[in-house]
């Protein structure tokens, strides 16, 4: 079945960077976009930016120009989101979700010094 | 401040009817189609409708998605206890060239 496993939790020092990944599984990566989405706790969902797994090419929301960067490696079907310049508002859970609208599961990222 | 509007909460019993409403302007719900999403606690949203109106395989009949202008709306009906989530809307914002969310309504069934 179509499935994205992302890496474990995270803890950051402020200022420090953070990089999760998401594993695709049951279809072809190449095929559909991956979008970020981050959720703080008790909050709303919130967009960071899409890739293009096929070409390479990346859109990211304007708050995060600047400290965010999605990669990917074809040959293991994963995705990547870089985030630098963390603050402690970046804490939260941080979610893959591909073109189907299948979600991975999170990724826990706190920074507190 | 999210740029699609959603009321925080809704409630109803058991078996009634409950419609959750996400308005938004030209240039996302009035220009682009809206998805919603179901977040039971602690699990990553799911898809519930796609394309305003249409529902994935497998989400029961009782959701329907409707929109007309730049609102869109959510209806259950039937409500069950195991309805009782967050509820999202989401839609392209041509402007921003970004997707945008509501903020989400927390549903409980009373």
């Amino acid at each position: 079945q179509v499935q994205l496993v992302q890496s474990g939790a995270e803890v950051k020092k402020p200022g420090a960077s953070v990089k999760v990944s998401c594993k695709a599984s049951g279809y072809t990566f190449t095929s559909y976009d991956i979008n970020w989405v981050r959720q703080a706790t008790g909050q709303g969902l919130e967009w960071m930016g899409w890739m293009n797994p096929n070409s390479g090419n990346t859109g990211y929301a304007q708050k995060f120009q600047g400290r965010v960067t999605m990669t990917r490696n074809t040959s293991i079907s994963t995705a990547y989101m870089e985030l630098s310049s963390l603050r402690s508002e970046d804490t939260a859970v941080y979610y893959c979700v591909n073109g189907m609208d299948v979600w991975g599961q999170g990724t826990t990222v706190t920074v507190s010094s | 401040q999210s740029v699609l509007t959603q009321p925080p909460s809704a409630s109803g019993t058991p078996g009634q009817r409950v419609t959750i409403s996400c308005s938004g302007s030209s240039s996302n719900i009035g220009s682009n189609t809206v998805n919603w999403y179901q977040q039971l606690p602690g699990t990553a949203p799911k898809l519930l409708i796609y394309s305003n109106n249409q529902r994935p395989s497998g989400v029961p009949d009782r959701f329907s998605g409707s929109k007309s202008g730049t609102s869109a709306s959510l209806a259950i009906s039937g409500l069950q206890s195991e309805d009782e989530a967050d509820y999202y809307c989401a839609a392209w914002d041509d402007s921003l060239k970004g997707r945008v969310f509501g903020g989400g309504t927390k549903l409980t069934v009373l």
